[in-house]
């Protein structure tokens, strides 16, 4: 296994557009984090699902963002009507524990640039 | 999870060890600490995590204080593939979420 990774690397879209991203995790890890960073910040966290159950939302996930994972493999972001302020950094992290020793595996992010 | 306290940047020069704190005051008993680390233009990279004890891998070392109230990791001996933004992030064990909560981590500068 080669680790996590994301796709499409970069994205630019026009204000409006809908987008959607795909991660696919390191196989055998049953958590997935979404994260989004912005210029000169660290990653701030946006989502968490546990197998295919989304169990966790922060407040900066918007109603125009929807996040799934069917099966429990391969996760999608999806960004409908975007605006410039959603233009950042959006990474992707895998573990296979919840938290205190378990450590988050991230992959190489995908830039979205809204125009 | 606890906050903790980093400065913004450092310098180093190539092949000399690099001591880079972090203070976490109101750490508590299950709090673990981790250090990842974030390449230009790449995702974070776990580095290394622990509870009480100094712990050693292939890539540093983490001291961690008696008390736990502070920490420091160690690069043996800098490259300039070690230039990155290093977070210092407190976990707590037998959390439902899991999530980690970032600052704004150390940059740190390697001159050859």
């Amino acid at each position: 296994d080669t680790g996590v990774s994301q796709d499409p690397r970069h994205k630019i879209t026009k204000r409006g557009q809908n987008v959607t991203f795909r991660c696919d995790p390191i196989s055998e890890h049953n958590r997935l984090y979404w994260y989004r960073q912005t210029l000169g910040q660290g990653p701030e966290f946006l989502t968490y699902f546990q197998n295919e159950a989304q169990l966790e939302k922060s407040r900066l996930l918007s109603d125009r963002f929807s996040a799934e994972r069917p099966k429990g493999s391969f996760s999608t972001l999806e960004i409908q009507r975007t605006e410039q302020g959603d233009s950042a950094m959006y990474l992707c992290a895998s573990s296979s524990g919840p938290s205190g020793p378990y450590e988050q595996y991230f992959g190489p992010g995908t830039r979205l640039t809204v125009t | 999870d606890a906050k903790t306290t980093q400065p913004n940047s450092m310098e180093s020069n190539e092949e000399e060890p690099v001591h880079l704190p972090c203070n976490h005051s109101t750490i508590s008993g299950t709090d673990y600490i981790h250090w990842y680390r974030q390449l230009p233009s790449q995702g974070p990279e776990y580095v290394i995590h622990g509870l009480t004890s100094n712990v050693n891998n292939r890539m540093a070392s983490l001291a961690i204080a008696e008390d736990r109230k502070s920490s420091t990791l160690i690069l043996h001996r800098a490259t300039l593939r070690d230039a990155a933004v290093y977070y210092c992030i407190l976990r707590a064990d037998g959390g439902s979420q899991g999530n980690l909560i970032f600052g704004k981590g150390t940059k740190l500068s390697v001159k050859p």
